[in-house]
């Protein structure tokens, strides 16, 4: 079965710094990949998504995200973040008969932002 | 993109009681949903898959009397918490997808309060 992990759980970050979230993942095949925002209280946001073709991936809100099969590994990044994007980030990989549209979750991680 | 709606946003039930929750797909044919349960600052797990017309897949571990999932017709998915209690206070959200789509698209979801 296909598992997310994103190693760290609370990330800080001061505004107008790069920000790289981990994520790693556990399927046999090529996954389909998606990274997902969510601020408190709210919903998901799709952020970007990796199906095939080139592993670099750009995002909404300035994100992009590239895809290591070597690695295993979907790491999102922004050259500079916003106050506004403190949040809860997830990582999620869809695979097997209903590919990307049942999701697996990886557990999270809380990105705060220092002024 | 598709757009998936839940209703209502946000509830308050007591102790007992039975609450029902939507989830429409607007501009499309929802032909499978999913319902995703997220506890407070955890991830988001899976918790049964509906297809149209017949009975919906539960997760391991999710009680099928407890969680009733009704997909009656393509654009509407509902679930209800009978008897809640505090600890289904929750925050419960919804995709849906079709066979033309490659991912599923999220409702805003739901927070259940029990009380």
């Amino acid at each position: 079965a296909q598992s997310v992990t994103q190693p760290d759980i609370h990330i800080t970050v001061s505004e107008g710094a790069s920000l790289e979230l981990r994520c790693n993942y556990s399927y046999g095949a090529t996954p389909y990949l998606f990274w997902y925002v969510q601020s408190p209280g709210q919903g998901l946001q799709l952020l970007l998504k990796y199906f095939s073709g080139d592993t670099l991936v750009q995002g909404i809100k300035g994100f992009e995200a590239e895809f290591k099969r070597s690695q295993s590994s979907f790491n999102l990044r922004k050259p500079s973040v916003h106050w506004s994007d403190a949040a809860e980030y997830f990582c999620a990989v869809g695979a097997g008969i209903q590919g990307a549209q049942k999701l697996v979750f990886g557990q999270g991680t809380r990105l705060t932002i220092n002024p | 993109g598709a757009v998936v709606s839940q209703h209502p946003s946000w509830v308050i039930c007591k102790s007992g009681t039975s609450v029902k929750i939507e989830c429409r797909s607007l501009d499309f044919q929802a032909t499978t949903m999913f319902w995703y349960r997220q506890f407070p600052k955890q991830s988001l797990m899976l918790m049964a898959t509906s297809n149209e017309g017949s009975k919906a897949t539960y997760e391991q571990g999710v009680e099928k009397d407890k969680f009733l999932i009704n997909h009656a017709s393509l654009t509407l998915s509902t679930l209800t918490v009978t008897s809640a209690h505090p600890e289904d206070s929750s925050f419960y959200i919804c995709s849906a997808s079709d066979r033309t789509y490659t991912e599923a698209f999220f409702g805003q979801g739901t927070r259940l309060t029990v009380v």
